[in-house]
């Protein structure tokens, strides 16, 4: 069964870093891309960042020079670091795996991981 | 970036009946659309991709169409469950962009 767990959400003030991370299991963690999509509270999605299998990175405007993805095959983890955080990135966060094939849709979704920014 | 437009915001239709919601891109997108279905305090489901094919477990009253810019998901009979919020998601380019989203709601 795949399960993705996220963690490191949490309220932090404007201008601060916070780091979440997405442990996974159930499937073959290193040959799919993984991603980052947020969900402002009572709005639609947003994409935020994806990185391929093989170590490519993908940013939202709104995100890119701030945010940092990463994973770590060995640990089955992906993780982003958010970096001079706004108001605007309040939001539930979740992880999602790339389903595969052409274009990246995703198939399996975390419970996401609340971060709030505020002073 | 495509701009993806989801049409009506909300949707009222009775058990039974029929639903149909639209997702309109700016520029073509050929086939590379995925629908998603989100029920309140939940993770979104991928119910389509390619446009119209079905992900696993999707029951057949759902069925999708559309290519290039016009999009339409399609509830033949609306159950219960199905009341919840539907999102289309192209990823023909980057960034990977959302519609905001169709409330189907009980009416």
């Amino acid at each position: 069964e795949v399960q993705l767990l996220e963690s490191g959400g949490g309220l932090v003030q404007p201008g601060g870093s916070l780091r979440l991370s997405c442990a996974a299991s159930g499937f073959a963690f290193s040959s799919y891309a993984m991603s980052w999509v947020r969900q402002a509270p009572g709005k639609g999605l947003e994409w935020v960042s994806l990185i391929f299998s093989g170590g490519s990175t993908y940013y939202a405007d709104s995100v890119k020079g701030r945010f940092t993805i990463s994973r770590d095959d060995s640990k089955n983890t992906v993780s982003l670091q958010m970096y001079s955080l706004r108001a605007e990135d309040t939001a539930v966060y979740y992880c999602a795996k790339d389903f595969g094939g052409v274009g990246v849709k995703f198939d399996y979704w975390g419970q996401g991981t609340l971060v709030t920014v505020s002073s | 970036e495509i701009v993806m437009t989801q049409s009506p915001a909300t949707l009222s239709v009775s058990p039974g009946e029929r639903a149909t919601l639209s997702c309109r891109a700016t520029q073509s997108v050929s086939s590379n659309l995925a629908w998603y279905q989100q029920k309140p305090g939940q993770a979104p489901r991928l119910l389509f991709y390619g446009a119209s094919t079905r992900a696993t477990g999707i029951p057949a009253r759902f069925s999708g169409s559309g290519s290039g810019t016009e999009f339409t998901l399609t509830i033949s009979s609306l159950q219960s469950e199905d009341f919840a919020v539907y999102y289309c998601q192209q990823y023909n380019d980057w960034p990977l962009t959302f519609g905001g989203g169709t409330k189907v709601e009980i009416k």
